[in-house]
């Protein structure tokens, strides 16, 4: 397997534009994860998805993050409007309920807002 | 909610001596720890967990320790690697995995 695919990998934009970041899990896991790593705050939970149900949203800073699971292979992040202080490295990460916690994280995407 | 501590921030060591990085966590009711190991420019990589039912699991040279009634558990690495060198994060868990809070990281450097 390819592992978890997201994209885009770096991404600039100017605040108040839409940012949508997309990720493609491990075939067959079922959970669904996305982080988010800074410097000040260091690797946080947003969201999370179970057979593409939302389980857990708590860790959506506001109202201008939503995310999305249309399938079993995809998901989205999306910021609108974003602001510079949502510039992170965001992370999806998946896993498979089998007795065995592991996720396996994906390459990252680098978020810059200016 | 749950806060996960993590020292140091920093630590260099040299090549084939040991490291420790030790957590503590503030939730009672956590039951899962794992370790993951970041390198530059990639994501978090899991290189071994520990749950609340267990003391200590060793995977060849990394080994991590649990003291629940201290609320702390610690990763050790012995004989250390120049390819050891990475970002190290703990994580503190009650819901399998699923509600992981992270520790701020240890930036370990072994000179060769």
């Amino acid at each position: 397997d390819a592992g978890v695919i997201q994209s885009p990998r770096h991404e600039v934009t100017e605040m108040g534009q839409e940012v949508t970041l997309r990720c493609k899990p491990i075939s067959g896991h079922d959970y669904l994860f996305w982080y988010r790593q800074t410097m000040m705050r260091g690797l946080e939970l947003l969201i999370y998805f179970n057979n593409n149900v939302p389980i857990d949203d708590s860790g959506m800073p506001e109202d201008r993050f939503s995310a999305k699971m249309p399938n079993a292979s995809f998901s989205t992040l999306k910021i609108q409007p974003s602001e510079p202080r949502d510039s992170a490295v965001y992370f999806c990460a998946s896993s498979l309920w089998s007795g065995a916690y592991e996720q396996y994280f994906g390459p990252g995407t680098r978020l810059t807002v200016t | 909610g749950e806060n996960v501590e993590q020292h140091p921030s920093t630590l260099s060591v040299q090549e084939g001596d040991s490291a420790v990085i030790k957590c503590t966590y503030s939730d009672s009711a956590s039951n899962y720890f794992p370790w993951y190991k970041q390198e530059l420019g990639k994501g978090p990589q899991l290189i071994i967990d520990i749950r609340s039912n267990v003391g200590e699991k060793k995977d060849q040279r990394i080994a991590v320790t649990l003291n629940k009634t201290a609320k702390h558990f610690s990763l050790h690495i012995t004989e250390t690697q120049p390819e050891d060198s990475a970002v190290y994060f703990c994580a503190a868990s009650k819901r399998g995995g699923n509600d992981m809070r992270f520790g701020a990281g240890t930036r370990l450097t072994v000179k060769p």
